[in-house]
């Protein structure tokens, strides 16, 4: 069975940094491209960033979080993560990984970032 | 990468068939085949309906359909239920990012 478990939200300081960990299993995980989408309160589904299956060469930013955020992956743990630096209020979200093949058919059951002082 | 244009929400009674448009530009939505649609219950994960504009993943009642015409794609569902209540997006992937609708709230009357 295909799991995507995201970890690592909380409370953060605007100018703060997080790093959130996606913890696939049941597929091969190096082999399939993975996406951060998001879901600020009372808002619709956002795309933040996606790196492809392999050793990730390629990654792709919203212009949202462009030059703040990095994906990145280690096929060796199967895990996925974002490393959000610059938090802005703006940032607050639910922030889901999903496996993406031209669209997505997993998504995990996301994790709350809240950035306020 | 601005958002693809969905009806904030609509309505109908069980049984009754609703849909739900997206519009976009020749871009995204008018110029490719991956157009996914997601059903969202507040506090779970997505789940994936439609994919390749008309494509229907395993599991998905048959109730659901897709379809495209220019710029803009419609996610069809006939015999309304209950449980269909929740947010619904549209999503597109034009090659170098990933855009959504802004979602649509069916509600099950």
């Amino acid at each position: 069975e295909v799991q995507l478990l995201e970890s690592g939200g909380g409370l953060v300081q605007p100018g703060g940094s997080l790093r959130l960990s996606c913890a696939a299993s049941g597929f091969t995980f190096g082999s399939y491209a993975v996406n951060w989408v998001r879901q600020a309160p009372g808002k619709g589904l956002e795309w933040v960033s996606a790196i492809s299956g392999g050793s990730g060469d390629t990654t792709l930013y919203a212009d949202s979080v462009k030059g703040r955020f990095t994906i990145s992956r280690d096929n060796s743990k199967n895990t996925l993560y974002l490393q959000m630096n610059s938090l802005r209020a703006e940032d607050t979200a639910v922030y889901y990984c999903a496996r993406w093949i031209e669209y997505y058919d997993y998504w995990g059951q996301g994790t709350l970032v809240t950035v306020s002082s | 990468q601005s958002a693809l244009t969905q009806p904030r929400s609509v309505s109908g009674s069980p049984g009754q068939s609703v849909t739900i448009s997206c519009t976009g530009t020749s871009s995204d939505v008018g110029g490719y085949y991956y157009v996914s649609w997601y059903q969202h219950h507040p506090g779970k994960a997505p789940k994936l309906m439609i994919y390749g504009v008309s494509e229907r993943p395993s599991g998905v009642p048959d109730r659901f359909s897709g379809s495209k015409s220019g710029n803009t794609a419609s996610l069809t569902i006939s015999g309304l239920q209950a449980e269909d209540e929740a947010d619904y997006y549209c999503c597109s992937f034009p090659g170098t990012y990933v855009v959504f609708g802004g979602g649509t709230k069916l509600t099950v009357l």
